[in-house]
């Protein structure tokens, strides 16, 4: 079945600085792959929609320049959080797919 | 407004009973309503997709309804097990966008 890796799984960084969070579909190919954040004991939110060769759409109140979507390729969507803060700090997964969507495992945040 | 809503309090159940979550919805009018299962610290894994014309889906020990009138799906696992004690969300596919909409979730808790 489809594969979606994330990686990594879990990442500690200082306040200021960028981190970068890779989304690969395995078996199958992904013109679209979405972005969602979830905080503790709250559902997904989708933030944007990765489009494959154009620019991402944000959902409302993501700010873009902040989190950075590149999807370059059509198994390779990454998501780079600039400046992180500590209020960024949060669960990010991805998925890929159609009709039943295929998540990555997604990747704790941890900003200190 | 449009809103998705699950029941937010955990749901306890016995070993081998029957579990049963909900999942309201307002505003919107999905082609098709879809559950997962995620585990701690993990992703969501699809689990069921039950399209606006069906009245039911089985899969295994799981049962899905979908009922356009009450706007509300239900989701059934029977003869449930230790094994199962996961959140459930139901998610929505809102408009042709491909992005999926998602309740808050259900945490079920099945105790031996």
């Amino acid at each position: 079945g489809a594969v979606v890796s994330q990686h990594p799984s879990w990442v500690i960084c200082k306040s200021g600085t960028s981190v970068k969070i890779e989304c690969r579909s395995l078996d199958f190919q992904a013109t679209t792959m979405f972005w969602y954040r979830q905080f503790p004991k709250q559902s997904l939110m989708l933030m944007a929609t990765s489009n494959e060769g154009s620019k991402a759409t944000y959902e409302q109140g993501v700010e873009k320049d902040k989190f950075l979507i590149n999807h370059a390729s059509l198994t390779l969507s990454t998501l780079t959080v600039t400046s992180a803060h500590p209020e960024d700090s949060s669960f990010y997964i991805c998925s890929a797919g159609r009709d039943g969507y295929t998540f990555g495992s997604g990747t704790r945040l941890t900003v200190v | 407004s449009q809103k998705i809503e699950q029941n937010s309090e955990a749901l306890n159940i016995q070993e081998g009973k029957t579990a049963t979550l909900t999942c309201n919805y307002t505003n919107y009018s999905p082609a098709y309503l879809q559950w997962y299962r995620q585990d701690p610290g993990r992703g969501p894994v699809f689990l069921l997709l039950i399209r606006e014309n069906e009245k039911e889906k089985r899969k295994e020990r799981l049962k899905v309804t979908f009922d356009t009138t009450l706007k509300q799906s239900l989701f059934h696992i029977t003869a449930s097990q230790p094994a199962d004690s996961a959140t459930y969300l139901c998610a929505l596919l809102s408009g042709n966008t491909g992005k999926l909409i998602f309740g808050q979730g259900t945490t079920l808790q099945v105790k031996p």
